[in-house]
């Protein structure tokens, strides 16, 4: 089955750590994305990719650092100069880069809780 | 600078019911494209449909469709005869470059 993955579904962590989500996909997408979403916010653009070693920061890029040395995968690290990391993160990915017709695919989500 | 919003953050309705949700955005680009999105409990958001700037005609796709109003800003979803099944929160949002714009989302809770 084609899709996008994220692991893990659940994720809690202490104050000050970093912590790494992860993200795959089999799509063959060239671009990738990762959201936060809060309640009542929507979701909101922390990175974004359209190709292998090359990124870019989105609205809420403070905190967050991701990579991209492999098309399937984008994963993405929130650090502890994240003042606010407890949320829900959410990956995606479109077909072609840069092409504002293609809808994205999203997988399931991690929900990330710092105690 | 681009805009969506979603002025209904929730709405409860009575299954059979049919409910309308509410999507306005702002955009200065001649070209972009509209998009809605369901998200379910379990949190994956699933794509519903896309509408290009040019295409100004209403969709229906089952139960569900769609009215695009240039004149007026506006993409809104109609769910018509509401099933249980349709609660979920939906999310209206518009690109027209390498990223998407996605409004608050309107949280729709269809009671049996």
């Amino acid at each position: 089955d084609g899709g996008i993955t994220q692991s893990p579904k659940y994720l809690f962590r202490k104050e000050g750590q970093n912590v790494t989500l992860s993200c795959e996909q089999n799509l063959n997408h060239d671009a990738m994305y990762w959201y936060r979403q809060d309640p009542g916010q929507g979701l909101r653009l922390i990175y974004y990719s359209q190709i292998v070693n090359d990124f870019q920061k989105g609205d809420i890029a403070e905190g967050y650092s991701v990579s991209r040395e492999k098309k399937e995968s984008f994963p993405l690290t929130v650090t502890s100069a994240q003042k606010n990391p407890t949320a829900f993160y959410l990956c995606a990915s479109s077909n072609l880069a840069g092409a504002a017709y293609n809808e994205q695919f999203f997988g399931p989500g991690t929900r990330l809780t710092v105690l | 600078a681009q805009k969506v919003t979603q002025a209904q953050t929730e709405i409860s309705v009575v299954e059979k019911e049919d409910v309308t949700l509410d999507c306005v955005y702002e955009t200065r680009d001649t070209t972009y494209y509209l998009f809605w999105y369901k998200q379910p409990p379990s949190g994956e958001l699933v794509f519903l449909i896309r509408r290009n700037s040019f295409d100004e005609q209403n969709e229906i796709s089952g139960r569900y469709s769609w009215n695009f109003q240039k004149s007026t800003s506006s993409f809104n979803f109609t769910i018509t005869a509401s099933q249980v099944v349709d609660s979920a929160v939906y999310f209206c949002a518009l690109s027209s470059g390498d990223k998407i714009i996605f409004g608050k989302g309107t949280r729709l809770h269809i009671l049996p």
